[in-house]
Protein backbone atom coordinates (compact mmCIF):
# COMPACT_ATOMS: atom_id res chain seq x y z
CA UNK A 1 0.00 0.00 0.00
CA UNK A 2 1.90 3.32 -1.11
CA UNK A 3 -0.41 5.71 0.02
CA UNK A 4 1.55 9.14 -0.05
CA UNK A 5 4.37 9.60 -2.01
CA UNK A 6 7.04 11.99 -1.71
CA UNK A 7 10.10 12.97 -3.78
CA UNK A 8 12.85 13.67 -3.15
CA UNK A 9 13.01 12.56 0.41
CA UNK A 10 15.95 15.24 0.68
CA UNK A 11 17.59 18.27 -0.74
CA UNK A 12 19.88 20.64 -0.68
CA UNK A 13 19.52 23.84 -2.67
CA UNK A 14 21.38 27.33 -2.85
CA UNK A 15 19.78 30.52 -2.13
CA UNK A 16 18.37 31.05 -5.89
CA UNK A 17 17.94 28.04 -6.97
CA UNK A 18 14.42 26.51 -8.16
CA UNK A 19 13.14 22.73 -7.46
CA UNK A 20 9.61 21.05 -7.87
CA UNK A 21 8.97 18.85 -4.86
CA UNK A 22 6.64 15.60 -6.28
CA UNK A 23 3.72 14.00 -4.20
CA UNK A 24 0.97 11.58 -5.44
CA UNK A 25 -1.47 9.62 -4.04
CA UNK A 26 -3.15 6.34 -4.92
CA UNK A 27 -6.38 6.80 -2.69
CA UNK A 28 -8.85 7.82 -5.15
CA UNK A 29 -8.69 11.08 -2.65
CA UNK A 30 -10.08 14.05 -3.52
CA UNK A 31 -7.77 16.78 -1.61
CA UNK A 32 -4.50 17.38 -1.31
CA UNK A 33 -2.36 19.64 0.68
CA UNK A 34 1.28 20.95 1.37
CA UNK A 35 2.58 21.48 4.74
CA UNK A 36 5.88 22.35 6.33
CA UNK A 37 6.83 21.18 9.29
CA UNK A 38 9.25 23.53 11.46
CA UNK A 39 10.78 23.37 14.77
CA UNK A 40 8.07 24.45 17.78
CA UNK A 41 5.48 25.45 15.19
CA UNK A 42 3.39 22.05 14.49
CA UNK A 43 2.45 22.11 10.86
CA UNK A 44 1.58 24.97 8.60
CA UNK A 45 -0.69 25.19 5.40
CA UNK A 46 0.99 26.19 2.21
CA UNK A 47 -1.40 25.33 -0.20
CA UNK A 48 -4.31 22.63 -1.06
CA UNK A 49 -6.20 21.51 -3.62
CA UNK A 50 -9.89 20.67 -2.61
CA UNK A 51 -10.07 18.81 -5.84
CA UNK A 52 -8.67 18.12 -9.20
CA UNK A 53 -7.90 21.55 -10.96
CA UNK A 54 -8.62 23.80 -8.09
CA UNK A 55 -5.69 25.31 -5.46
CA UNK A 56 -6.02 27.46 -2.94
CA UNK A 57 -3.56 29.76 -0.27
CA UNK A 58 -3.59 28.14 2.78
CA UNK A 59 -1.36 29.96 6.26
CA UNK A 60 2.38 30.38 4.46
CA UNK A 61 1.92 30.70 0.68
CA UNK A 62 4.51 33.48 0.04
CA UNK A 63 7.52 31.94 -2.04
CA UNK A 64 5.58 28.75 -3.07
CA UNK A 65 3.51 28.01 -6.10
CA UNK A 66 1.71 24.70 -6.82
CA UNK A 67 0.03 22.34 -9.22
CA UNK A 68 -2.74 19.98 -9.34
CA UNK A 69 -1.52 17.58 -12.29
CA UNK A 70 -4.52 15.43 -12.14
CA UNK A 71 -6.35 13.83 -9.27
CA UNK A 72 -3.47 12.02 -8.26
CA UNK A 73 -0.16 14.18 -7.98
CA UNK A 74 -0.08 17.54 -6.48
CA UNK A 75 3.40 19.82 -6.51
CA UNK A 76 4.88 22.30 -5.15
CA UNK A 77 7.18 24.50 -6.21
CA UNK A 78 9.81 26.73 -5.24
CA UNK A 79 11.00 29.98 -7.78
CA UNK A 80 13.89 31.28 -6.14
CA UNK A 81 14.67 29.58 -2.60
CA UNK A 82 15.56 31.45 0.63
CA UNK A 83 17.23 29.84 3.54
CA UNK A 84 13.94 30.78 5.55
CA UNK A 85 12.59 27.89 3.63
CA UNK A 86 14.39 25.53 4.90
CA UNK A 87 11.97 23.01 6.76
CA UNK A 88 10.53 19.75 6.57
CA UNK A 89 7.52 19.64 3.97
CA UNK A 90 4.81 16.74 4.28
CA UNK A 91 1.97 15.89 1.28
CA UNK A 92 -1.26 14.83 2.56
CA UNK A 93 -4.24 13.98 1.30
CA UNK A 94 -7.78 13.01 2.39
CA UNK A 95 -11.06 12.00 0.98
CA UNK A 96 -12.96 15.30 0.98
CA UNK A 97 -11.73 19.01 2.10
CA UNK A 98 -10.78 19.23 5.93
CA UNK A 99 -9.62 15.81 6.30
CA UNK A 100 -13.08 14.52 7.75
CA UNK A 101 -11.46 11.11 9.00
CA UNK A 102 -8.19 12.29 8.71
CA UNK A 103 -5.41 13.11 6.54
CA UNK A 104 -2.65 10.65 4.98
CA UNK A 105 0.86 12.09 5.19
CA UNK A 106 3.45 11.28 2.66
CA UNK A 107 6.98 10.52 3.96
CA UNK A 108 8.12 14.05 3.95
CA UNK A 109 11.21 16.03 2.25
CA UNK A 110 13.66 17.82 4.51
CA UNK A 111 14.66 20.59 2.13
CA UNK A 112 18.00 22.58 3.02
CA UNK A 113 18.84 25.83 1.89
CA UNK A 114 22.20 26.91 2.20
CA UNK B 1 -7.22 33.85 14.32
CA UNK B 2 -7.65 30.32 15.71
CA UNK B 3 -4.80 29.07 17.95
CA UNK B 4 -3.84 25.52 19.23
CA UNK B 5 -2.13 25.22 22.11
CA UNK B 6 -0.67 21.69 23.35
CA UNK B 7 0.90 21.56 26.75
CA UNK B 8 3.21 20.27 27.95
CA UNK B 9 5.50 20.78 24.82
CA UNK B 10 7.90 18.65 26.38
CA UNK B 11 7.23 15.51 28.92
CA UNK B 12 9.77 13.06 30.03
CA UNK B 13 8.01 9.86 32.69
CA UNK B 14 8.87 6.59 34.02
CA UNK B 15 7.44 3.75 32.31
CA UNK B 16 4.09 2.59 34.10
CA UNK B 17 3.02 6.16 35.50
CA UNK B 18 -0.03 7.97 33.50
CA UNK B 19 -0.48 11.67 32.34
CA UNK B 20 -2.40 14.01 30.07
CA UNK B 21 -1.47 16.29 27.27
CA UNK B 22 -4.41 19.00 27.03
CA UNK B 23 -4.77 20.80 23.64
CA UNK B 24 -6.85 24.06 23.61
CA UNK B 25 -8.60 25.71 20.88
CA UNK B 26 -9.58 29.30 20.45
CA UNK B 27 -12.53 29.27 17.84
CA UNK B 28 -15.39 26.77 17.11
CA UNK B 29 -15.06 23.34 16.13
CA UNK B 30 -16.13 19.94 16.66
CA UNK B 31 -13.95 18.18 14.60
CA UNK B 32 -10.31 17.41 16.34
CA UNK B 33 -7.32 15.00 15.38
CA UNK B 34 -4.71 13.10 17.39
CA UNK B 35 -1.31 12.27 15.83
CA UNK B 36 1.95 10.48 16.57
CA UNK B 37 4.96 11.16 14.83
CA UNK B 38 8.43 9.62 15.47
CA UNK B 39 11.45 11.09 14.94
CA UNK B 40 12.25 11.40 11.07
CA UNK B 41 9.28 9.84 10.36
CA UNK B 42 5.94 10.97 8.92
CA UNK B 43 2.40 11.59 10.65
CA UNK B 44 0.26 8.47 11.89
CA UNK B 45 -3.09 8.97 12.30
CA UNK B 46 -4.14 8.20 16.08
CA UNK B 47 -8.10 9.21 16.64
CA UNK B 48 -10.87 11.27 14.67
CA UNK B 49 -13.17 13.08 17.09
CA UNK B 50 -16.09 14.36 15.77
CA UNK B 51 -17.96 15.33 18.14
CA UNK B 52 -19.06 16.78 21.68
CA UNK B 53 -18.12 14.00 24.28
CA UNK B 54 -16.23 11.76 21.74
CA UNK B 55 -13.85 9.13 23.57
CA UNK B 56 -11.68 7.09 21.31
CA UNK B 57 -9.30 4.33 22.91
CA UNK B 58 -6.73 2.25 21.72
CA UNK B 59 -4.47 0.70 23.62
CA UNK B 60 -2.80 2.63 26.50
CA UNK B 61 -4.09 6.25 25.07
CA UNK B 62 -7.26 7.45 24.84
CA UNK B 63 -8.64 10.98 23.65
CA UNK B 64 -11.64 12.73 24.60
CA UNK B 65 -13.43 15.76 23.17
CA UNK B 66 -15.43 18.82 24.99
CA UNK B 67 -16.44 21.01 22.37
CA UNK B 68 -17.98 23.51 24.86
CA UNK B 69 -14.48 23.96 26.58
CA UNK B 70 -12.75 23.46 23.67
CA UNK B 71 -10.77 21.25 24.78
CA UNK B 72 -9.57 17.50 23.64
CA UNK B 73 -6.99 15.70 26.11
CA UNK B 74 -5.07 12.44 25.14
CA UNK B 75 -4.57 10.42 28.28
CA UNK B 76 -1.85 8.21 28.79
CA UNK B 77 -1.97 4.70 30.99
CA UNK B 78 0.78 2.54 32.08
CA UNK B 79 3.30 4.26 29.73
CA UNK B 80 5.48 2.34 28.10
CA UNK B 81 9.21 3.12 25.96
CA UNK B 82 7.03 2.14 22.73
CA UNK B 83 4.63 5.61 23.25
CA UNK B 84 8.05 7.53 23.11
CA UNK B 85 7.45 9.91 19.93
CA UNK B 86 5.84 13.43 19.76
CA UNK B 87 1.98 14.00 19.39
CA UNK B 88 0.05 16.59 17.70
CA UNK B 89 -3.58 17.67 17.95
CA UNK B 90 -5.02 19.25 15.33
CA UNK B 91 -8.23 21.21 14.89
CA UNK B 92 -10.05 20.74 11.90
CA UNK B 93 -11.86 24.83 10.78
CA UNK B 94 -12.45 24.20 7.23
CA UNK B 95 -15.82 24.83 8.02
CA UNK B 96 -15.30 28.41 8.58
CA UNK B 97 -13.38 28.68 5.17
CA UNK B 98 -9.59 28.14 6.99
CA UNK B 99 -7.43 25.36 7.25
CA UNK B 100 -6.26 22.21 9.40
CA UNK B 101 -4.87 23.94 12.24
CA UNK B 102 -1.80 21.80 14.12
CA UNK B 103 -0.76 22.43 17.53
CA UNK B 104 2.83 22.69 18.61
CA UNK B 105 3.56 18.80 19.37
CA UNK B 106 4.02 17.18 22.59
CA UNK B 107 7.20 15.20 22.81
CA UNK B 108 6.86 12.57 25.05
CA UNK B 109 10.13 10.13 26.45
CA UNK B 110 9.48 7.29 28.45
CA UNK B 111 12.23 6.17 30.31
CA UNK B 112 12.38 2.91 32.02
Amino acid sequence: NAGVTQTPKFQVLKTGQSMTLQCAQDMNHNSMYWYRQDPGMGLRLIYYSASEGTTDKGEVPNGYNVSRLNKREFSLRLESAAPSQTSVYFCASSEETGGFGGYTFGSGTRLTVV
Amino acid sequence: ELKVEQNPLFLSMQEGKNYTIYCNYSTTSDRLYWYRQDPGKSLESLFVLLSNGAVKQEGRLMASLDTKARLSTLHITAAVHDLSATYFCAVDMWANNNDMRFGAGTRLTVKP
